[in-house]
């Protein structure tokens, strides 16, 4: 199985701030690799694709890099509404798994 | 506009068997592989399970904990997909999602998600 890893687990930052997120894979995932954000009580949305693609409606501020194992999610100015759990995900071999998350609360 | 809704979830004793259904409406869910994800208490999400479209023979795929105990199925005339829960452990405790899945840019990708419905497995 693909293990994933995210670093950090959790970060506390500031309005305004720029986050920076990442997912290593134990074997390379090519581009099949998708970020998802959670809210509290609240189903998980996609908001990167294909490790670099973003998902319509999602802000620009959100963007996604990598390939093969090391990938980034970046949020280049936090708003309050990012505040949430994330995670990554690869649908490059069965079984699909997800990284452990990364919960960016408010400094 | 797409909607999942999923139901069935509920307490249910160690070694007991719970079905879960799910209402799909707004896309064309014959065509569509589904999949289910969970999420136990206060954790992160677990990948459980998949079903290609029957157009390519209806073929599900399965975690390895959950494999050999839980049974994806669909009816795509009942607009509906099921999770037949079987055999069940305290460690299946979760909120169960139903999701769709689409191919974007070449990648299998989990674009539509349900509210999910909690699993209580307890004595």
């Amino acid at each position: 199985d693909i293990q994933l890893t995210q670093s950090p687990s959790s970060l506390s930052a500031s309005i305004g701030d720029r986050v920076t997120i990442t997912c290593r894979a134990s074997q390379s995932t090519g581009n099949y690799l998708n970020w998802y954000q959670q809210k509290p009580g609240k189903a998980p949305k996609v908001l990167i694709y294909a490790a670099s693609s973003l998902q319509s409606g999602v802000p620009s501020r959100f963007s996604g890099s990598g390939s093969g194992t090391d990938f980034t999610l970046t949020i280049s100015s936090l708003q309050p509404e990012d505040f949430a759990t994330y995670y990554c995900q690869q649908s490059y071999t069965i079984p699909w798994t997800f990284g452990q998350g990364t919960n960016v609360e408010i400094k | 506009e797409v909607q999942l809704v999923e139901s069935g979830g509920g307490l249910v004793k160690p070694g007991g068997s719970l079905r879960l259904s799910c209402a799909a409406s707004g896309f064309g869910l014959s065509g569509t592989w589904m999949n289910w994800v969970r999420q136990a208490p206060g954790k992160g999400l677990e990948w459980v399970g998949r079903i290609k479209a029957e157009a390519g023979g209806g073929a599900t795929d399965y975690a390895d904990p959950v494999k050999g105990r839980f049974t994806i199925s669909r009816d795509d005339s009942k607009k509906a997909l099921y999770l037949q829960m079987n055999s069940l452990k305290t460690e299946d405790t979760a909120v169960y999602f139903c999701s769709a899945l689409s191919t974007w840019g070449g990648v299998i990708v989990i674009s539509y998600w349900g509210q999910g419905t909690l699993v209580t497995v307890s004595s």
